[in-house]
């Protein structure tokens, strides 16, 4: 059965304490591997699409990088603005659907 | 360019009626899919359309039903509502002829008493 398990539950940092995000699967085959950022009562926001091991994608203080079996997102100097749940997703081969962990729910302390 | 837009953004609802949610995609995307998300857990697939059909459906009750419009948007219907169906209903929208990325709207929260 394809799986996606996020660690840890919950994570929480004082403000420039660079950590990392752990996002490992189980799937028949991969299509895509998303990163999402959901604040309380909001729609998930894109962050990153990874499609193959050994990939890597930027945005500001996020770095998001692929293996076979599990991604991470690594927050480098985090602000109290970075605080909020972090979904990962695969895209699995021959299905049109997302496959969500549980979430990660980080907070910056300031 | 607007994003994915739903509506309504909140309502309540009593067991057993029957709930209308709606969905605009992403200028230019042409597949929609619905998720339902629990609290303090991640969005689940409840089914996805493209031109006009259901192309996969999860692991959701014949209660759940979707459509598809010609300019691409969706409505999610449930029927005799369930205290259990109190959630965050997301509509995601994506382009399928590449490998592009999947975009969520702010969602409709359900609430059934």
């Amino acid at each position: 059965e394809d799986q996606v398990t996020q660690s840890p539950e919950a994570l929480r940092l004082q403000e420039g304490e660079s950590s990392s995000l752990n996002c490992s699967y189980t799937v028949s085959g991969l299509r895509g591997l998303f990163w999402y950022r959901q604040d309380p009562g909001k729609g998930p926001e894109f962050l990153f699409t990874l499609y193959s091991a050994g990939e890597e994608k930027e945005k500001e203080r996020l770095k998001a990088t692929l293996t076979k079996k599990e991604s991470f997102l690594h927050i480098t100097a985090p602000k109290p603005e970075d605080s909020a749940t972090y979904l990962c997703a695969v895209l699995i081969q021959g299905a049109q659907k997302l496959v969500f962990g549980q979430g990660t729910r980080l907070t910056i302390n300031p | 360019d607007a994003g994915v837009t739903q509506s309504p953004t909140h309502l309540i609802k009593t067991r057993g009626q029957q709930v209308t949610l709606r969905c605009s995609p992403k200028s230019g995307h042409d597949t929609v899919s619905w998720y339902q998300q629990a609290l303090g857990q991640g969005p689940q697939f409840i089914f996805q359309y493209y031109e006009e059909e259901e192309r996969q459906r999860g692991n959701f009750p014949d209660r759940f039903s979707g459509h598809q419009f010609p300019n691409y948007s969706s409505e999610l219907n449930v029927n005799a509502l369930l205290l259990g169906d109190s959630a965050l209903y997301l509509c995601a929208s994506s382009y399928t002829g590449s490998r592009n990325t999947i975009y969520f709207g702010e969602g409709s929260w359900l609430t059934v008493v």
